[in-house]
């Protein structure tokens, strides 16, 4: 079945550092794949959509590199903030669907 | 511009009771969808309603059911609750122009507890 492995331990780091989030998955072939930000008791907020065919996606201090080969998508934050501490999800789709699956979400804590 | 909205944003219900949960998408969305998210999991999908229609279901049973207004809001159904469905249910609106590859945009959400 279909499956997707984000970091399931949460994920500390000082401020200014660069963060980087995993997203792996197996027995899926996605045409394009997607991060959220969620933060507690809030419903998650679309931040970058990366294709298939992309390699990198980039938006402000946001990177999104996607590895149709190795099947993992890179998520990382540069000189990260405080602000930043949140649960980030992948979700992959498929233009053949209309459902998104998603990963169970990594917590990012930033330290100041 | 308003955004998703839904209600009521906690609710408390028994083993057995029903259920509806309600959305407004986003002006100028026309497609809903709802997930379904249990406690330290990612959202999962349950159905998507377009034109009035479910166009898309997930794994659930048949015991979520849902519907879509003229004016593009939805309600979720659960009947005969279990414990199990106690979650946070996110309501989540996008455009069909896009094929289903644009961003969704998601409600508060929804969090239902069963006793």
């Amino acid at each position: 079945s279909q499956k997707i492995e984000q970091n399931s331990e949460a994920l500390n780091i000082q401020e200014g550092k660069t963060a980087t989030l995993t997203c792996n998955y197996t027995n899926y072939s996605p045409a394009y794949l997607q991060w959220y930000r969620q933060d507690p008791g809030r419903g998650p907020v679309f931040l970058l959509l990366i294709r298939e065919n992309e390699k990198e996606k980039r938006k402000e201090r946001l990177k999104v590199t996607f590895d149709t080969t190795l099947k993992q998508s890179l998520f990382h934050i540069t000189a990260s903030q405080p602000a930043d501490s949140a649960t980030y999800l992948c979700a992959l789709g498929h233009s053949g669907t209309y459902k998104y699956i998603f990963g169970t979400g990594t917590r990012l804590k930033v330290l100041a | 511009d308003a955004g998703v909205t839904q209600s009521p944003t906690h609710l408390i219900k028994t083993r057995g009771q029903q259920v509806t949960l309600r959305c407004s998408p986003k002006s100028g969305h026309d497609t809903v969808s709802w997930y379904q998210q249990a406690l330290g999991q990612g959202p999962q999908f349950i159905f998507q309603y377009y034109e009035e229609e479910e166009r898309q279901r997930g794994n659930f049973p048949d015991r979520f059911s849902g519907h879509q207004f003229p004016n593009y809001s939805s309600e979720l159904n659960v009947n005969a609750l279990l414990l199990g469905d106690s979650a946070l249910y996110l309501c989540a609106s996008s455009l069909a122009g896009t094929g289903g590859t644009g961003e969704l945009f998601f409600g508060e959400g929804s969090r239902l507890t069963v006793l």
